[in-house]
């Protein structure tokens, strides 16, 4: 999975809380991503970062913030859980940003809002 | 409004036999198309990236062909393997667009029986 770590794997969380998903890599990779991934949706993209506090917004980024203080760590916090943020959560990462570099996955955490 | 679209969404193949599973997008100006694989509970991991110019490219047992023409890719496995069960996600990105703009299908699941 190139040296893409995302914590936890798993988390059952209720709804009105906060989370913070935490994405790790050890490429040295200067764009990170965060997408979504629902039964009957392709995969949509969050947030994304294009350096060390350098982010900017995907297509479903309402509810959803991110920060990167480092190269090697990206978080993504739901402000305040709703049951329609249960999904799976997958972190990428790519050495650029344009269109043809190749964007290597995590293994993905699965969110439950209860 | 760029689209990707699969077909089949699910497939059912004997083990040892030969598929095809067909991808159609509506992206412009185009960059270039994707295969990724996806274990069930993985994330995504490639299997080939075209650009505009290439209309066939090889990894192992999966072939993948473009037509930049008729906006068509099909991905054909060969001598399938239990191993092969998995979702198969088509990617599409436009030329002058960034990594953050990359069009995902819903996959076709593929499972391989014995």
């Amino acid at each position: 999975d190139a040296g893409i770590t995302q914590s936890p794997r798993h988390k059952v969380t209720e709804t009105g809380t906060p989370v913070t998903l935490r994405c790790h890599q050890t490429e040295n990779h200067r764009y990170m991503y965060w997408y979504r991934q629902d039964p009957g949706h392709g995969l949509r993209l969050i947030h994304y970062s294009y350096g060390v506090k350098d982010t900017d917004k995907g297509e479903v980024s309402d509810g959803y913030s991110v920060s990167r203080s480092k190269t090697e760590d990206f978080l993504l916090t739901l402000e305040s859980a709703t049951s329609s943020q249960t999904s799976v959560y997958f972190c990428a990462i790519s050495e650029s940003g344009t269109a043809g570099t190749e964007a290597f996955f995590g293994q993905g955490t699965r969110l439950t809002v209860v | 409004k760029n689209q990707v679209e699969q077909s089949p969404q699910s497939l059912i193949i004997l083990e040892g036999k030969n598929c095809t599973l067909q991808c159609n997008y509506t992206v412009s100006p185009f960059s270039n198309l994707r295969w990724y694989k996806q274990d069930t509970g993985r994330g995504p991991v490639s299997l080939t990236i075209m650009t505009f110019s290439e209309n066939t490219k090889s990894n192992g047992r999966y072939t993948a062909t473009l037509d930049a023409d008729t906006k068509q890719s099909s991905l054909h496995i060969t001598a399938s393997q239990l191993s092969d069960s998995a979702s198969y996600i088509c990617v599409v990105s436009a030329r002058g667009g960034s990594q953050g703009n990359l069009i995902f299908g819903k996959g076709t699941k593929l499972s391989v029986k014995p």
